[in-house]
């Protein structure tokens, strides 16, 4: 699998390679985190959340990782699939409820056959 | 259950004019928000309402403005429209600190 230490607007992988999508976060008060998946001409989908008191949360062939040192989030997506090819993006909330989410710049995430 | 509805889908305005776009949340979620998406942006929050009150606004102009219903349904009006106002407008509804659930947004182009 790829993986990225920094955020990249674009990632490519192979079909059936594992996908690591990263992220930073901004607000160190933040107690909930999403992933976003967003295919072209919809809104956002939910694909994985996680809050702060974890630091891993499985789904089914994705799993989120938190590092609260370094206010850092990834999603890995293991056997990528032709399905899984559009934007990623990360969410924090921060905290309370009552705010809104705040998004990162979102990954596109391009599979090749 | 149905997801987030919002209506129109597409709409074409003139600057100068103002528009309304509207959501209807999940079945039972009372919290609504509004989020603006460019290209040059992303995603970034307008506002939340909650039974009825704006609890959160984010950093847009006076233009923005928005409301909610007793039945939850909410709409979002945009005066004086300016060229960069053009983009995807996407509402969300959710339960209290879970995930939000989005509407397939409005494509607003100012013209």
């Amino acid at each position: 699998g790829e993986s990225v230490g920094l955020h990249l607007p674009t990632l490519s992988v192979q079909e059936g390679d594992n996908s690591i999508i990263n992220c930073a976060y901004s607000n160190s008060a933040s107690d909930y985190f999403i992933w976003y998946k967003q295919e072209s001409g919809k809104g956002p989908q939910f694909i994985i959340d996680i809050r702060s008191n974890m630091d891993k949360r499985q789904g089914q062939r994705v799993t989120v990782l938190l590092n609260k040192t370094v206010k850092h989030l990834s999603l890995q997506i293991a056997a990528t699939q032709p399905g899984d090819s559009a934007v990623y993006f990360c969410a924090e909330n921060s905290g309370g409820g009552a705010d809104g989410l705040t998004f990162g710049k979102g990954t596109h995430l391009i599979i090749q056959p | 259950k149905a997801g987030v509805t919002q209506t129109p889908r597409y709409l074409i305005k003139t600057r100068g004019q103002q528009v309304t776009l509207s959501c209807s949340p999940i079945s039972g979620h009372r919290s609504v928000s509004w989020y603006q998406q460019t290209p040059g942006q992303g995603l970034q929050f307008l506002f939340e309402y909650f039974s009825e009150t704006q609890r959160n606004k984010g950093n847009f102009p006076g233009r923005f403005s928005g409301r909610q219903f007793s039945n939850s349904r909410s709409e979002m009006n945009v005066s004086t429209l300016e060229l960069g106002d053009s983009a995807l407008y996407l509402c969300a509804s959710r339960v209290a600190n879970t995930e939000a659930f989005f509407g397939q947004g409005t494509r607003l182009t100012v013209v």
